[in-house]
């Protein structure tokens, strides 16, 4: 079973803090995605990157930026923490072609308070 | 443009009764739509997908969606719904500007009612 896991469940900030959100994959998936999920408003793209040290912006990616150096990972960084930030972070992988593509296989989600 | 639409932000049903959770899309070309299923404080689950041949697709937890090109449409469906099922569903289709991307719907509360 591909498993993703990210580094925190639950994590609070404060305000113009640095912060590292991390999500590793062991299926060796060509593409990461980060998220944010908010109430009513599903799932926004923040970023996804297909390969390492690749990486292109989604909906929403003010704010935030991203490091992939090694296949497995891919990471989320907050720059500088704003309350407007404070949401559940999902990061997600999958493959190119194969028996599953497209097919998002998701981490447990890292739910971020910034105060 | 591209959308994912999941017109009821809650459905109620009452266990032992059938449940339809509602999708319809809007893209270019042969779509690919998925159904994902997300517990409490948890990540999102793959539940089911179509890709090509027979429009009714089974999945996980004995969901089924049947596909509609006149109607746009993917609808999650269930013979009997269980208390367990009560989630958030959502649906999502392969962008066709991408490899990688998929769009999705705002999602759907599922409350099963004992």
């Amino acid at each position: 079973d591909v498993k993703v896991t990210q580094s925190s469940r639950y994590l609070v900030k404060r305000t113009g803090e640095k912060v590292f959100l991390e999500c590793v994959q062991d299926m060796d998936h060509e593409n990461m995605f980060w998220y944010r999920q908010d109430p009513g408003l599903g799932l926004r793209l923040i970023y996804f990157s297909y390969d390492v040290k690749m990486k292109e912006k989604g909906d929403i990616p003010e704010g935030y930026s991203v490091s992939r150096e090694k296949k497995e990972r891919f990471s989320l960084i907050l720059e500088s923490a704003s309350t407007n930030q404070t949401s559940m972070y999902l990061c997600a992988s999958s493959e190119i072609g194969g028996k599953t593509p497209y097919e998002q296989y998701f981490g447990p989600g890292t739910r971020l308070t910034v105060t | 443009a591209q959308s994912v639409a999941q017109p009821e932000d809650q459905v109620k049903v009452a266990e032992g009764n059938p449940l339809t959770v509602k999708c319809t899309y809007s893209v270019s070309g042969n779509p690919y739509l998925f159904w994902y299923v997300q517990y409490p404080n948890r990540g999102l689950q793959f539940l089911l997908k179509y890709i090509t041949g027979d429009n009714l697709v089974k999945g996980s937890y004995g969901f089924e969606a049947e596909f509609n090109k006149s109607q746009t449409s993917f609808h999650l469906k269930k013979p009997s719904a269980l208390v367990s099922d009560s989630a958030l569903y959502f649906c999502a289709v392969r962008s066709p500007d991408s490899n990688y991307q998929l769009i999705w719907g705002a999602g759907t509360k599922l409350i099963i009612k004992p």
